[in-house]
């Protein structure tokens, strides 16, 4: 089946450096992925729309230069977290849809990349 | 408004017993998607189902069911004779139909004992 897969997994940084988080489908094109956040214990979020070739929209109150997103090829979509600082720790989890056309509905998850900044 | 409502945060059953999560949501689409997905604690969320709203057959997937009623816009899920690898946090989610945006409920933390 479909694999979507995020790298890394976990990130440990210094409060003030840049994390950049990969999601790549594997065996598909995603012409549209989405991030994820997801504080502990808590529900996931969504922060962002990511559409390939096109810049991504951003869900109400999430910081676009704070969290920047590239889509640049079919199957890789990165999120970098700028300035990285304690709040932004947080679990982060990438999707991607699978297949053409409105409705069909499903998307993909990663496995998740969480961030811890010191 | 779109939201998913899990109002169980956490479930206590001791194996072999059956589990039922609820799940409610409310939109005023008339044609939308549901999923239930189901977070271990390595994170990573496993796809276990989807549904849309012109379809409310209930299903059955092993030791696992779904009760869709558009009548109470719930989209409960059941677990018959758990085990302890059932253990995990489970979602309900809905989508708009034509967005792939998902809301989440805030999840049930479901927890197996032996």
């Amino acid at each position: 089946g479909a694999v979507v897969s995020q790298h890394p997994s976990w990130v440990i940084c210094k409060s003030g450096t840049s994390v950049k988080i990969e999601c790549r489908s594997l065996d598909f094109q995603a012409t549209t992925m989405f991030w994820y956040r997801q504080f502990p214990k808590q529900s996931l979020m969504l922060m962002a729309t990511s559409n390939e070739g096109s810049k991504a929209t951003y869900e109400q109150g999430v910081e676009k230069d704070k969290f920047l997103i590239n889509h640049a090829s079919l199957t890789l979509s990165t999120l970098t977290v700028t300035s990285a600082h304690p709040e932004d720790s947080s679990f982060y989890i990438c999707s991607a849809r699978f297949g053409a056309g409105v409705g069909s509905g499903e998307l993909f998850f990663g496995e998740g990349s969480r961030l811890t900044v010191l | 408004a779109q939201k998913v409502t899990q109002a169980q945060t956490e479930i206590s059953v001791v194996e072999k017993e059956d589990v039922t999560l609820d799940c409610v949501y409310e939109t005023r689409d008339t044609t939308y998607y549901l999923f239930w997905y189901k977070q271990p604690p390595s994170g990573e969320l496993v796809f276990l189902i989807r549904r849309n709203s012109f379809d409310e057959q209930n299903e059955i997937s092993g030791r696992y069911s779904w009760n869709f009623q558009k009548s109470t816009s719930s989209f409960n899920f059941t677990i018959t004779a758990s085990q302890v690898v059932d253990s995990a946090v489970y979602f309900c989610a809905l989508s708009p139909s034509g967005t792939y945006k998902y809301i989440f409920g805030t999840g049930t933390r479901l927890k197996v004992l032996a």
